[in-house]
Parts: C-alpha cells; sequence; structure tokens
C-alpha cells in the first residue's frame, strides 16, 4: 500500500506489556521512528532505528524490524499510566529527506 | 534551551480572515517543516525548508505561505482562512537522520 498504516487503539492492562505495530511503504526505507503523542502536547520521538537493525531496546522500549514485511513494532514493557498516548511510527522513504508518518494508534492503560 | 516553539497556542479566525503562525527554534537544526494533524489522519507535511532561504511544498500546501526569515525562525500564513484549515498545526526541526523535534502546536478554528 502506499500509506503507513496502524491501527488506530490498543487498550492494555497497567503492568501488562503493551505491542504497537506498524506497516511502513518502502522496504529500502533506511531510518523508521516511533514518536509519543501526549493529550494536547506536540510530538516527542521516543526512538529510531536504522534498517540494518533487527532490533533496539532502550529501558522499557523495544523495537523490532522485519524489512522483508515492511514491518515495524514498537513494545512497552510494564506499561504504566503515563504511556496513555497516541504512537506514531514514520518513514523516510529512501532519496527523500521527508518523514512520513502513520495515522497513530492509542493505547488506552485499564487500571 | 527551549527547543521548538510556537505562537499563538490558540486562534479562532472567521473564514477570510488572514494570520500568520510563528516558529522559532535555539537548537541550530537547518531543517524546519509544518504540518498539519487533523483526526484519524496523522500528520501532513505543509511546507517544509531544507535550509535557511529555500522552501518547498509538501504533501497539503494549497492554501499556505511560508517564510524561512533566518536560521531560526519559519512562519506560516494563512492568507485567506477557511473552515477547511480547522485543524492543529506543528512545526518541526532536525539536525538531520536523528528524527524530528517538535513544537507544542497550534490550535486553529476557522468559523
Amino acid at each position: 500500500g502506499e500509506d503507513v498504516e496502524q491501527s488506530l487503539f490498543l487498550s492494555v492492562r497497567e503492568g501488562d506489556s503493551s505491542v504497537i505495530n506498524c506497516t511502513y511503504t518502502d522496504s529500502s526505507s533506511t531510518y523508521l521512528y516511533w514518536y509519543k503523542q501526549e493529550p494536547g502536547a506536540g510530538l516527542q520521538l521516543l526512538t529510531y532505528i536504522f534498517s540494518n537493525m533487527d532490533m533496539k531496546q532502550d529501558q522499557r522500549l523495544t523495537v523490532l524490524l522485519n524489512k522483508k514485511d515492511k514491518h515495524l513494532s514498537l513494545r512497552i514493557a510494564d506499561t504504566q499510566t503515563g504511556d496513555s498516548a497516541i504512537y506514531f511510527c514514520a518513514e523516510i522513504p529512501p532519496g527523500n529527506e521527508k518523514l512520513t508518518f502513520g495515522t497513530g494508534t492509542r493505547l488506552t492503560i485499564i487500571p | 534551551n527551549a527547543g521548538v516553539t510556537q505562537t499563538p497556542k490558540f486562534q479562532v479566525l472567521k473564514t477570510g480572515q488572514s494570520m500568520t503562525l510563528q516558529c522559532a527554534q535555539d537548537m541550530n537544526h537547518n531543517s524546519m517543516y509544518w504540518y498539519r494533524q487533523d483526526p484519524g489522519m496523522g500528520l501532513r507535511l505543509i511546507y517544509y525548508s531544507a535550509s535557511e532561504g529555500t522552501t518547498d511544498k509538501g504533501e497539503v500546501p494549497n492554501g499556505y505561505n511560508v517564510s524561512r526569515l533566518n536560521k531560526r525562525e519559519f512562519s506560516l500564513r494563512l492568507e485567506s482562512a477557511a473552515p477547511s484549515q480547522t485543524s492543529v498545526y506543528f512545526c518541526a526541526s532536525t539536525p538531520g537522520i536523528v528524527g524530528q523535534y517538535f513544537g507544542p502546536g497550534t490550535r486553529l478554528t476557522v468559523t
């Protein structure tokens, strides 16, 4: 497809792991990103991964990249109420310095 | 170090009025961007500036103009506002491939 695709909603119980999925458009994209947007705020860069990596871990965050399937995921371990937000994946397609964003996944934490 | 700042935070316009959204960054970044965010559509690029003195159209430039006043400042102008321009507008800047830094946004309503 032409769009970066994400599910719109995800609900997770506090303390469980959250997995947010993204399918991006171009298997040649070199850099892929995850952003977090809290209510009423701008986007905050969470992490990024280069296409020559399969996985990147940063504290509670784990990013997995499957280039063959053009699939990117963000796992948040031990999900907390402060993790409630909209999460956007984004790519930079080859030959392009502009980011292409997904529609965002709204993560809701169930107490 | 304030990062990316935007003014105003909120604005209500009548159809046909004009206004300029201001953006400034103090991180010495070359590239700056203007996006609009609408429900269910993620972020769409309006204009970007790869360096001082240059600007280029993004995905949805119609109805907007921009000025890269200097390295710090990148303004977005609506010459004749329309209800379809009701949105949240974000400015961003980047030093390169490591991701973009976003301002807090301007919430614009056109009646």
